[in-house]
């Protein structure tokens, strides 16, 4: 069974130019999360889909944070423009169902350096 | 507020000694506490949870309310434990909040 897959594993861009990062969920989890780890950081909730539904985006740290999953499948993060304090590793995060005892399963990161 | 403490940033010990990654967390509710970790080169994954009060790769964690802590050891360490470890609180049904991370060293 294939796990959670990120794309691209790393990226460098330049600071006001857009990126965007594809994440996979395991197939047939209807949960979707989005985490990052800045640097020194702790890692951090950004956002939560259940389908292609957004259940919870608290975490999103302002308005150049863009998240996409339509058809609730595949997952979207866009970040425009970017900034250097984006920096950081992106993961993307899926589980079958919610309530205790429900494993999450992380796909590797995505690296973006911006410079 | 940091619900998640994870006191120390880097650990290391020697092969076959005991090791404790210690974690402290804040929450007034009923807390759901996990152990994740990472290798080098390998994406997070769970270790442990406590409410399965398992036993994995030798590694325990039990839930202390009284002192709100959720600490992992292991009696005797092993080279491949070498990683970086992570405690995470889940709060409602969905959102993970993460200590620091440990990184751990097992020296041969």
């Amino acid at each position: 069974e294939a796990g959670v897959t990120q794309f691209p594993s790393h990226s460098v861009i330049e600071k006001g130019q857009t990126v965007t990062l594809r994440c996979d969920p395991i197939s047939g989890h209807d949960n979707l999360y989005w985490y990052r780890r800045v640097m020194g950081k702790e890692i951090k909730f950004l956002l939560h889909f259940v389908k292609e539904s957004k259940q919870d985006e608290s975490g999103m740290p302002n308005n150049r944070f863009l998240a996409e999953r339509t058809g609730g499948t595949y997952s979207t993060l866009k970040v425009q423009p970017a900034e250097l304090e984006d920096s950081g590793v992106y993961f993307c995060a899926s589980s079958q169902d919610l309530g205790k005892g429900n494993t999450i399963y992380f796909g590797e990161g995505s690296w973006l350096t911006v410079v | 507020a940091q619900r998640v403490t994870q006191p120390e940033k880097l650990l290391s010990v020697f092969k076959g000694a005991p090791v404790e990654l210690k974690c402290n967390y804040s929450y007034s509710g009923s807390p759901e506490l996990f152990w994740y970790v990472q290798y080098s080169r390998q994406r997070l994954q769970l270790l442990l949870r406590h409410i399965s009060r398992e036993s994995i790769k030798g590694f325990t964690a039990d839930l202390n309310k009284g002192e709100t802590s959720f600490h992992l050891k292991k009696p005797f360490a092993q080279e491949e434990d070498s990683a970086m470890y992570y405690c995470a609180l889940r709060i409602g049904a969905n959102n993970l909040f993460f200590g620091t991370g440990t990184r751990l060293t097992v020296i041969p």
